[in-house]
């Protein structure tokens, strides 16, 4: 089936530092990556949708410069948390849309900035 | 008025009960839904997914769709303690096009 491996599952790190997040698709060539966020006891919150070769698009409320994504190959998106704090302390999961499988989910990051 | 809504519970039904779980949208261009199970910690897993108005069964689990009332259901049958999670009801517009959650309802299922 289709797989996609996030990587770190977990990571701390100290404020002002940046952190990087890998969604690697292992047998299917994912053109759009979604990214998400979720806080204790909430929901998944689409923060934004990257495309292979594009810039991505960010939903209303999240810091472009603060988030940044790249999506330089088929297989590969990642997002940077820069200049981390610990408000950015959260469970960042990617998606990727597969046609015969659906959206398929990284196992997510868990994020503590200390 | 938020685009996916869940009753966020908590949920608690005994073991072998039929637990429902409900969930409105709000957008009528919607024209796929989903139920995953998150358990803590843990990435969402996919349980079925609808795209047309009626039921769906697979397994314990059927699945309900009404486009008219924008209104889709989870039922699990004969529930067990190993269900007891947060269930997330997820709909998209088109075709690979981003996910909108639900909050989530969570379930818990006594022994």
């Amino acid at each position: 089936g289709a797989v996609v491996s996030q990587h770190p599952s977990r990571v701390i790190c100290k404020s002002g530092t940046s952190v990087k997040i890998e969604c690697r698709s292992l047998d299917f060539q994912a053109t759009t990556m979604f990214w998400y966020r979720q806080f204790p006891k909430q929901s998944l919150m689409l923060m934004a949708t990257s495309n292979e070769g594009s810039k991505a698009t960010y939903e209303q409320g999240v810091e472009k410069d603060k988030f940044l994504i790249n999506h330089a190959s088929l297989t590969l998106s990642t997002l940077t948390v820069t200049s981390a704090h610990p408000e950015d302390s959260s469970f960042y999961i990617c998606s990727a849309p597969e046609r015969a499988y659906g959206y398929t989910f990284g196992s997510g990051t868990r994020l503590t900035v200390v | 008025q938020k685009e996916v809504e869940q009753n966020s519970g908590p949920l608690s039904v005994p073991e072998g009960a039929i637990a429902s779980l409900n969930c409105t949208y709000s957008d009528r261009g919607s024209q796929s839904f989903f139920w995953y199970r998150q358990y803590s910690g843990k990435s969402p897993e996919l349980i079925m997914f609808i795209y047309s108005n009626g039921d769906k069964e697979d397994g314990r689990f059927t699945a309900q769709l009404n486009k008219a009332s924008q209104y889709v259901s989870l039922l699990i049958r004969d529930s067990q303690p190993s269900d007891s999670a947060t269930y997330l009801c997820a709909v998209t517009r088109y075709n690979n096009n981003d996910m909108r959650f639900g909050a989530g309802t969570r379930l818990t299922v006594k022994p």
